[in-house]
């Protein structure tokens, strides 16, 4: 167990819905990472949180945003739902920030988007 | 750009094989470090091993070993005596450096199947 959190486990949608996947990060980490795994792209970096603030950006569609808040719980939310953003989505903490911090992933969240 | 490429999709071994997974990066940054990710079939990503670019030792964990070459820009892990439970697809991260902090840029990964 890796001490991160994710809910749901599983979430099945239709095409134009809104989601909001969760992540809980590791007792003490302040930095909270969000990937996707899809079979065509591979895992992917979606974007990084540390302490509130958002810190790096990677291909994160404009109908995906996210937050992290005081608490440091961080919610990914996926709007306007396509078929092609089927995929499991990974939340990752760690202590800080910085390229020699490892990331420590959750056991993800599959979504189906019907 | 960074790169990571692990050219072995699928890797087919009998249990008690060795097995050596490849990976080669690419990268513009002199201070970068590298990963190795298993993921089981349950899906989650457990995290296996951390180097960085300065340290070229190899590393030795029980069955498992990993062969960082600079030089070829390669990081190689070799499982010894693999298990049933060594079956997973196994992912090869870089640290990306430039205007961001410590994403992951990730291989494609290599599906590991040992048979019994």
């Amino acid at each position: 167990d890796s001490g991160v959190t994710q809910t749901p486990k599983h979430l099945i949608t239709a095409t134009g819905q809104r989601v909001t996947l969760r992540c809980s990060p590791r007792s003490g980490d302040l930095s909270v990472y969000w990937y996707q795994q899809s079979l065509d792209q591979g895992l992917q970096f979606l974007i990084q949180y540390y302490n509130g603030e958002e810190r790096a950006k990677g291909n994160i569609l404009e109908r995906f945003s996210a937050q992290q808040f005081p608490d440091l719980h961080s919610e990914l939310n996926l709007s306007s739902l396509e078929l092609g953003d089927s995929a499991l989505y990974f939340c990752a903490s760690s202590v800080g920030t910085g390229k020699n911090t490892e990331a420590f992933f959750g056991q993800g969240t599959r979504l189906t988007v019907v | 750009a960074q790169k990571v490429t692990q050219a072995q999709t699928e890797i087919s071994v009998v249990e008690k094989e060795d097995v050596t997974l490849d990976c080669v990066y690419e990268t513009r940054d002199t201070t970068y470090y590298l990963f190795w990710y298993k993921q089981p079939p349950s899906g989650e990503l457990v995290f296996l091993i951390r180097r960085n670019s300065f340290d070229e030792q190899n590393e030795i964990s029980g069955r498992y070993s990993w062969n960082f070459q600079k030089s070829t820009s390669s990081f190689n892990f070799t499982i010894t005596a693999s298990q049933v439970v060594d079956s997973a697809v196994y992912f090869c991260a870089l640290s990306e450096a430039w205007g961001s902090q410590g994403n992951l840029i990730f291989g494609k990964g290599t599906k590991l199947s040992v048979k019994p």
